[in-house]
């Protein structure tokens, strides 16, 4: 699987539009980004994934640059309950290996 | 549903004791995988099953660890004989196919 980097820590003020960035500059064609994000100890919580194609749903958008190596999150109006780690992953489907790996993600503090 | 359920949430036993942590997938789903989180160490993948097959165990760390997936609405991860650094939050989660993973609320595992 492709490796990520994200930015170790970021801050955003409260009802402001968090914009979190991801490298993965190796991605091969089938492989798809996803974002988790973590608050405090609990269980990662899925929030949004894609391909090529820029995504939105209920919780976030994805922008994938055309090449696709990179791409952002955005929380278009983040809330103190938005503090959280961000983890930006590739993974390949429908190659069979199904895994997430995870990397070191991404510090958000929203700040009120 | 109820989402992935683990039990029990918190565990505190003593070296050289065995361990069984316990993980109960959504309904429907055919793809389970165990996670462990250390400060150091991050999120990794210890394990992940299809249909009750054990696909990729190349995380686990060494014999001491097992999983066992007897049906599709159980896992167990057993630790035998557990040491201090095994002391870890232990994470389950679960998908269909090709669709996102949800993950359980952990087990925290401290071996004094």
């Amino acid at each position: 699987d492709a490796k990520t980097t994200q930015p170790t820590s970021m801050d955003c003020a409260e009802g402001r539009a968090a914009n979190l960035p991801c490298n993965h500059s190796t991605i091969s064609g089938n492989e798809y980004v996803y974002w988790y994000r973590q608050i405090h100890s609990q269980g990662p919580q899925y929030i949004i994934h894609g391909l090529k194609n820029n995504e939105t749903n209920e919780m976030a958008s994805l922008i994938i640059t055309e090449d696709r190596k990179s791409s952002t999150l955005i929380l278009p109006h983040a809330t103190l309950r938005d503090t959280a780690v961000y983890y930006c992953i590739v993974r390949a489907i429908p190659s069979g290996t199904y895994k997430y790996i995870f990397g070191t993600g991404t510090r958000l503090k929203v700040l009120a | 549903d109820a989402g992935v359920i683990q039990s029990p949430r918190h565990e505190v036993t003593e070296m050289g004791q065995e361990v069984t942590l316990r993980c109960k997938p959504i309904s429907g789903h055919d793809y389970l995988f165990w996670y462990r989180q250390t400060m150091m160490r991050g999120l990794e993948l210890l394990i992940y099953f299809n249909n009750n097959v054990p696909i990729d165990d190349s995380g686990m760390p060494e014999d001491r660890f097992s999983a066992k997936m007897p049906n599709a609405s159980f896992s167990t991860l057993k630790i035998q004989p557990s040491e201090p650094r095994d002391s870890a939050v232990y994470f389950c989660a679960s998908s269909f196919g090709q669709d996102p993973a949800f993950f359980g609320q952990g087990t925290r595992l401290t071996v004094v």
